[in-house]
Parts: structure tokens; C-alpha cells; sequence
């Protein structure tokens, strides 16, 4: 079943704005991942945060996690044309598969 | 970083043909591959979980005579789709992860499977 859930299922942005992206899970997990694809491709890992943590960044990424509130949230700062993709959340859990939400769909417009 | 090549990156088969992708990691073991597929526009769905050296676990909903997965090696899963039919046209993903929980899992660069 599915697990993360991402909201808004799409957003569109000016470039040099920056972009927020929300999901929500269901059960307990130890980590919590954000992936890009873009178009008819696979996915690239952007960054993982664990369970006991609060906040990661990676360069003009940030992700935060409320585990109290089982929510995570994905900003992108001064987006680009680029940054144009779908962006999925995705849980796991010990020794299981990841869970993947269904996505938001980012566009970021010159 | 982890690479997970997957072949072909399209293909395009008559109905009733079989049709094998290969999901390989190329620069570590992966005891466990997963395979999901996505449809346009929505996010992707896990098919099955391919052990090396065992069968593969499918999830509820997945037939398994239909998508017949072997994991012969450490680096490699292959996903056959038997006697394709229109409806199994999606975009078909691979992953394998290392051990440790806490990595990232790495995807393979996807299947466009179009049975016509």
C-alpha cells in the first residue's frame, strides 16, 4: 500500500523562487529519502534523512522530518529551469522495501 | 557512487511475445533487487523483490507466472514479461540497495515497454 504521500501533486514555480514539497507516511520508519525523475527516466537519490534527525541539507536542498507528525518536507532554494522533474518521497523501513508516494510534479518556468 | 545499469532502455514487442530486461549493479553485491513499474504520471509501484538465490517475493496484486524474475548473481536480476499484452505496456523500474538500511537505493535508468 502506498505509504508516503506527497502534496501538491504539482506546482509551478518562476525560476529563482524556491519550491516546498510536503509528504506524509502512515507507519514508523527509519529513514526517509527524496528522489528526482525526470521525464521517461530513473530516479536519482537527492538525499536521505534518518529518523533520529530533524533537518538535512545539501546544497540548495533542505529536508526536514516531523516524526511526531510523520511528515516531511522538501524545499528547493532558488530554483532553476532544471530543477523541472517529479520529486518522490520515499520510506523504508528496516530489512523492507521502500514505499514511494505519488509524487509532485515540479516546473519551474525561465 | 553505486550504479544499476537496466537493458534495454525501450523496447516494443507484438502481443503474445516475451520480452527479458536485465537489472545489473555494477559495482557491488546486491542480495536483493526490487522491481517496480509506473504508469504515466503516477508514482512507482513495487512489483517484487528479487533474492538472489531464492524465489522472488511478489506483492499482492503481481502474477507471478506472467512476470518471472531470477536473481542468478550477486549483480544480477532479470525481469521476463511472458505473452505481453497491450496492458503491459509501462515504464518498468529496477533497484538494489547495499545492507545497511540507511542508504539510498540506487535505480536503474527504467524499461519503456510498449506491446503493441
Amino acid at each position: 500500500s502506498q505509504q508516503g504521500e506527497e502534496d501538491p501533486q504539482a506546482l509551478s514555480i518562476q525560476e529563482g523562487e524556491n519550491a516546498t514539497m510536503n509528504c506524509s507516511y502512515k507507519t514508523s520508519i527509519n529513514n526517509l529519502q527524496w528522489y528526482r525523475q525526470n521525464s521517461g527516466r530513473g530516479l536519482v537519490h537527492l538525499i536521505l534523512i534518518r529518523s533520529n534527525e530533524r533537518e538535512k541539507h545539501s546544497g540548495r536542498l533542505r529536508v526536514t522530518l516531523d516524526t511526531s507528525k510523520k511528515s516531511s518536507s522538501l524545499l528547493i532554494t532558488a530554483s532553476r529551469a532544471a530543477d523541472t522533474a517529479s520529486y518522490f518521497c520515499a520510506t523504508a523501513n528496516y530489512g523492507q522495501n521502500f514505499v514511494f508516494g505519488p509524487g509532485t510534479r515540479l516546473s519551474v518556468l525561465p | 557512487g553505486a550504479v544499476v545499469s537496466q537493458h534495454p532502455s525501450w523496447v516494443i514487442c507484438k502481443s503474445g511475445t516475451s520480452v527479458k530486461i536485465e537489472c545489473r549493479s555494477l559495482d557491488f553485491q546486491a542480495t536483493t533487487m526490487f522491481w517496480y513499474r509506473q504508469f504515466p504520471k503516477q508514482s512507482l509501484m513495487l512489483m517484487a523483490t528479487s533474492n538472489e538465490g531464492s524465489k522472488a517475493t511478489y506483492e499482492q496484486g503481481v502474477e507471478k507466472d506472467k512476470f518471472l524474475i531470477n536473481h542468478a548473481s550477486l549483480t544480477l536480476s532479470t525481469l521476463t514479461v511472458t505473452s505481453a499484452h497491450p496492458e503491459d505496456s509501462s515504464f518498468y523500474i529496477c533497484s538494489a540497495s547495499r545492507t545497511d538500511p540507511n542508504t539510498e537505493a540506487f535505480f536503474g535508468q527504467g524499461t519503456r515497454l510498449t506491446v503493441v
